[in-house]
């Protein structure tokens, strides 16, 4: 199994700039899982989705962001109109849920580091 | 909401001496899981150990083990015979039971040196 691919794994962009992240998760999975890691904020939830749907976006810092699950094997990240304050690093992660007592372990992906200048 | 926090932002050890991290949780749920997650500097997030809080049992994976102390919201991790590998950030996390694909809420990381 490749595991969770994300891409790109670097992206420079300038601010007011479109960014779209990409996420494939491992084939079988029905969680997929957004997350982004700063420096003065740690590793935080942004949005996931299970079979396809998002349950809790409570994490999405503002409208600039949006996720989208068009399949079980894609989901994508897009900021519009991207910010400095953006820059950082953004994980993907699935994993396959085995109802209450299933331990559900989430798979990462490598990240993608945002630079916003 | 349940909270996660690691009190040591950095931590050293000797290669193969045993070094333990500290993590402690707020949480009002009975049933959930506790993880300790390894980030080398490649940034791959990478499963060291998990530990089911039904579980009297401290989990261990060959070098890695836990003290889960349950009563106390404690989770520690115990790294014996410390490899110049096991240099990493070191995060701690929770997950809710309730559900089965509930968010894992991390701690701030633990920064792990080990010197040869």
């Amino acid at each position: 199994d490749a595991g969770v691919i994300q891409s790109p794994r670097h992206e420079v962009t300038e601010m007011g700039q479109e960014v779209t992240l990409r996420c494939k998760p491992i084939s079988g999975h029905d969680y997929l899982f957004w997350y982004r890691q700063t420096m003065m904020r740690g590793l935080e939830l942004l949005i996931y989705f299970n079979n396809n749907v998002p349950i809790d976006d409570s994490g999405m810092p503002e409208d600039r962001f949006s996720a989208k699950m068009p399949n079980a094997s894609f989901s994508t990240l897009k900021i519009q109109p991207s910010e400095p304050r953006d820059s950082a690093v953004y994980f993907c992660a699935s994993s396959l849920g085995r109802g209450q007592w299933g331990s559900n372990e989430q798979f990462f992906g490598p990240g993608t580091r945002l630079t916003v200048l | 909401a349940q909270t996660v926090t690691q009190s040591q932002p950095e931590m050293s050890v000797q290669e193969a001496e045993t070094v333990t991290l500290s993590c402690t949780y707020d949480t009002s749920e009975s049933d959930y899981y506790l993880f300790w997650y390894k980030q080398p500097p490649s940034r791959q997030m990478i499963l060291v150990i998990r530990q089911e809080a039904y579980k009297q049992q401290n989990a261990t994976e060959n070098r890695f083990s836990v003290n889960f102390q349950k009563a106390a919201k404690s989770f520690s991790l115990k790294i014996s015979d410390s490899q110049l590998g096991d240099a990493a950030m070191y995060f701690c996390a929770y997950r809710s039971g309730a559900t089965s694909g509930s968010r894992l809420t991390f701690g701030e990381g633990t920064q792990l040196t080990v010197n040869p």
